[in-house]
């Protein structure tokens, strides 16, 4: 299968902590993205990494990319309630065809 | 911040029924998409459209599936006879330039069909 897994599945911290998601895959990509859903709600794109990119940052949010171990982690530094969603990595093996990964639910305790 | 529309926000359909669900995506963007979501479940690809055609599908995109771009406006996706298996989440997507930015896609916020 192409698609990314995220691990853990759950993490629960309290604000003002890093929270950090991984995601692996198992053939080549174009890019890898990272998207947020709130709970019953769409999905919003964060950051995108592209294949020949190691990390990249945008704000409180750090992606590394690491083609030779087919992984990439999510970082959320300082993080707060608001950042409470299900994130998710999403290859993108041919331009315009995501293939999404399971999901890390992020719970942070005021 | 433009944003891609999608109607209705839940629909309740009898199995069997033919459905549409309407998005209208950003105005400038050229490439369109519908995923689905079904609950508990991973976000699934379903078809990409671009000029007026299908760009790409998957094995969920079956016959009973189409999209049309009726009024240059408009994104549809018509499911022609519901089985209780399509009940999910659906999402329509937009791109300006199919992936070929840093920007990746705009989702709309989704159409929660439930098949009876």
């Amino acid at each position: 299968s192409q698609q990314g897994e995220e691990d853990p599945q759950a993490l629960s911290i309290q604000e003002g902590e890093n929270a950090t998601m991984n995601c692996s895959y198992k053939t080549s990509i174009n890019n890898l993205q990272w998207y947020r859903q709130n709970s019953g709600r769409g999905l919003v794109h964060l950051i995108l990494i592209r294949s020949n990119e190691r990390e990249k940052h945008s704000g409180r949010l750090r992606v590394t990319l690491d083609t030779s171990k087919k992984s990439s982690s999510l970082l959320i530094t300082a993080s707060r309630a608001a950042d409470t969603a299900s994130y998710f990595c999403a290859k993108e093996p041919s331009y315009g065809k995501l293939t999404f990964g399971q999901g890390t639910i992020l719970t942070v305790h005021p | 911040e433009p944003e891609v529309t999608q109607t209705p926000s839940h629909q309740v359909t009898q199995m069997g029924q033919e459905v549409i669900l309407r998005c209208v995506p950003i105005s400038n963007h050229l490439y369109f998409y519908w995923y689905r979501q079904i609950l508990g479940q991973k976000v699934e690809f379903l078809v990409s459209f671009y000029n007026n055609e299908i760009s790409e599908k998957s094995e969920i995109f079956d016959d009973q599936f189409s999209v049309e771009r009726p009024d240059g406006s408009n994104f549809t996706l018509k499911i022609r006879s519901t089985k209780l298996e399509d009940s999910a989440m659906y999402f329509c997507a937009s791109s300006m330039t199919g992936g070929y930015t840093n920007y990746g896609y705009t989702f709309g916020s989704g159409t929660r069909l439930t098949v009876v």
